[in-house]
C-alpha cells in the first residue's frame, strides 16, 4: 500500500488564490518531499524538508511537516495558470537497512485564469 | 547541458517479447531509480542503485531487471514475466541514496498489446 496518500485529490481555484495539498504517512521518515509533475512528463522537485524540521519555504512554496500526526502540508500562494500540475509527496525512509521511497498517489491543481 | 535522458519516448510491444528502456544521465550521480507509474497512480519504485555494480529490488520488482555497470547507465528490462507492463516508467538520479533530491527523466510510455 502506498505510504503517502495526499488530500483532496483534485483542487480547482483561480488564478491568485492560495492552494493547499496535504500528504499523510504511516511510518518513521528521514525526510519528505514535494514534487511536481506536468501532465505526461517526468518530476519536478520541489522542497525536501527533513525530519527535524517543522517549515521551509521556497519562494512561493511553504511546507510545513508535523512528523507527531505523520502529516505535511504544501502550500502555493498566488497561484498561477502555469502551476497547473499533479503533486506528490515522496517520503524517504530506511527500516532494517532497506531504503524506502515512497510517493503518494498525488494531488491534481487546476488553476484558472 | 546536463541531465537524464530517455529513450524511447513511446514504445510498444507485443504480448511474450522482453523490452528494454533506456536510462542516461550525465550529472555524475551516484544513484539511480527506476518507477513505474499507472494512469492517476503514484510512482513505485522497481529498483535502485546506489553505486556502480550494486542494485537492488523496491516494492514491484518481479518481472523486470536491471544493470548498472557504468555510473551514467541504468537500463529496464521488462520481461515476459511482467504480467502488466503497459505504464509509463520514469527514471531517476540523486547525488545520494538518502536526502538527496532526485532527478528525473521524461519517461517511456510503454504500451504491450
Amino acid at each position: 500500500s502506498q505510504q503517502g496518500e495526499e488530500d483532496p485529490q483534485a483542487l480547482s481555484i483561480q488564478e491568485g488564490e492560495n492552494a493547499t495539498m496535504n500528504c499523510s504517512y504511516k511510518t518513521s521518515i528521514n525526510n519528505l518531499q514535494w514534487y511536481r509533475q506536468n501532465s505526461g512528463r517526468g518530476l519536478v522537485h520541489l522542497i525536501l524538508i527533513r525530519s527535524n524540521e517543522r517549515e521551509k519555504h521556497s519562494g512561493r512554496l511553504r511546507v510545513t511537516l508535523d512528523t507527531s500526526k505523520k502529516s505535511s502540508s504544501l502550500l502555493i500562494t498566488a497561484s498561477r495558470a502555469a502551476d497547473t500540475a499533479s503533486y506528490f509527496c515522496a517520503t524517504e525512509a530506511t527500516t532494517s537497512g532497506t531504503y524506502k521511497y515512497i510517493f503518494g498517489t498525488g494531488t491534481r491543481l487546476k488553476v484558472l485564469a | 547541458d546536463g541531465g537524464i535522458t530517455q529513450s524511447p519516448k513511446y514504445l510498444f510491444r507485443k504480448e511474450g517479447q522482453n523490452v528494454t528502456l533506456s536510462c542516461e544521465q550525465n550529472l555524475n550521480h551516484d544513484a539511480m531509480y527506476w518507477y513505474r507509474q499507472d494512469p492517476g497512480q503514484g510512482l513505485r519504485l522497481i529498483y535502485y542503485s546506489q553505486i556502480v555494480n550494486d542494485f537492488q529490488k523496491g516494492d514491484i520488482a518481479e518481472g523486470y531487471s536491471v544493470s548498472r555497470e557504468k555510473k551514467e547507465s541504468f537500463p529496464l528490462t521488462v520481461t515476459s514475466a511482467q504480467k502488466n507492463p503497459t505504464a509509463f516508467y520514469l527514471c531517476a538520479s540523486s547525488m545520494a541514496i538518502l536526502g538527496t533530491e532526485q532527478y528525473f527523466g521524461p519517461g517511456t510510455r510503454l504500451t504491450v498489446t
